[in-house]
């Protein structure tokens, strides 16, 4: 099973500013086979990034993912406050399908 | 437009039984895999198990092996769990989802709206 750990916990900053996420894996994930969903209180995962770095449908440029092999990185270039929220990534290469613990954004 | 909705959440007591649907619309439901995803209160996203289009192939997650059961009625655009020896580590918000495209590797881009499971005496 591959193990996806996601730094750093919390994340705490102004609009208009930089976020980085990190996700590392136990091993190398195949093809770049990994994936970035958004999660708001209540509401399911929305896909973000596939591919490491494919932007899915509707989502703005404003993220961008990037990475392969072990370690991936999810950018948000300029923080929006609607970009509060629990980021998670996921690896879809191999049984079984695992999620990295989470990161949350926060807006001050 | 693509909609998946879960039903049949509830309160159950520890070594029960309940199923869940998902029900969707919007697209050809035979050609896609679809999965289970489940998300215990306050923590990260498990996935729990998934169906190829005509039924025939199946996976779950080590935790769930032996007694929960994935299927799929192509004719009720129906996806079903059976959850059967109910732990209280079951408890979650169980999400059914569908990926991108119909190839067998895929991220998921539609997901319902989750329905709870309590098991609890």
């Amino acid at each position: 099973e591959i193990v996806l750990t996601q730094s750093p916990g919390t994340l705490s900053l102004s609009p208009g500013e930089r976020v980085t996420l990190s996700c590392r894996a136990s091993q190398s994930v195949s093809n770049t086979y990994l994936a970035w969903y958004q999660q708001k209180p209540g509401q399911a995962p929305r896909l973000l990034i596939y591919g490491a770095s494919s932007r899915a449908t509707g989502i703005p440029d404003r993220f961008s993912g990037s990475g392969s092999g072990t370690d991936f990185t999810l950018t948000i270039s300029r923080l929006a406050p609607e970009d509060s929220a629990v980021y998670y990534c996921q690896q879809y290469g191999s049984s079984p399908w695992t999620f990295g613990q989470g990161t949350k954004v926060e807006i001050k | 437009e693509v909609q998946l909705v879960e039903s049949g959440g509830g309160l159950v007591q520890p070594g029960g039984s309940l199923r869940l649907s998902c029900t969707a619309s919007g697209f050809t439901f035979s050609s896609y895999w679809l999965h289970w995803v489940r998300q215990p209160p306050g923590k990260g996203l498990v996935w729990v198990s998934r169906i190829n289009g005509d039924g025939t192939s199946t996976n779950y997650a080590d935790s769930v092996k032996g007694r929960f059961t994935i299927s799929r009625d192509n004719a009720k655009n129906t996806l079903y769990l059976e959850m059967n020896s109910l732990r209280d580590e079951d408890t979650a918000v169980y999400y059914c989802a569908r990926g991108v495209t119909v190839a067998t590797v895929t991220p998921w881009n539609y997901w319902g709206q989750g329905t709870l499971v309590t098991v609890s005496s």
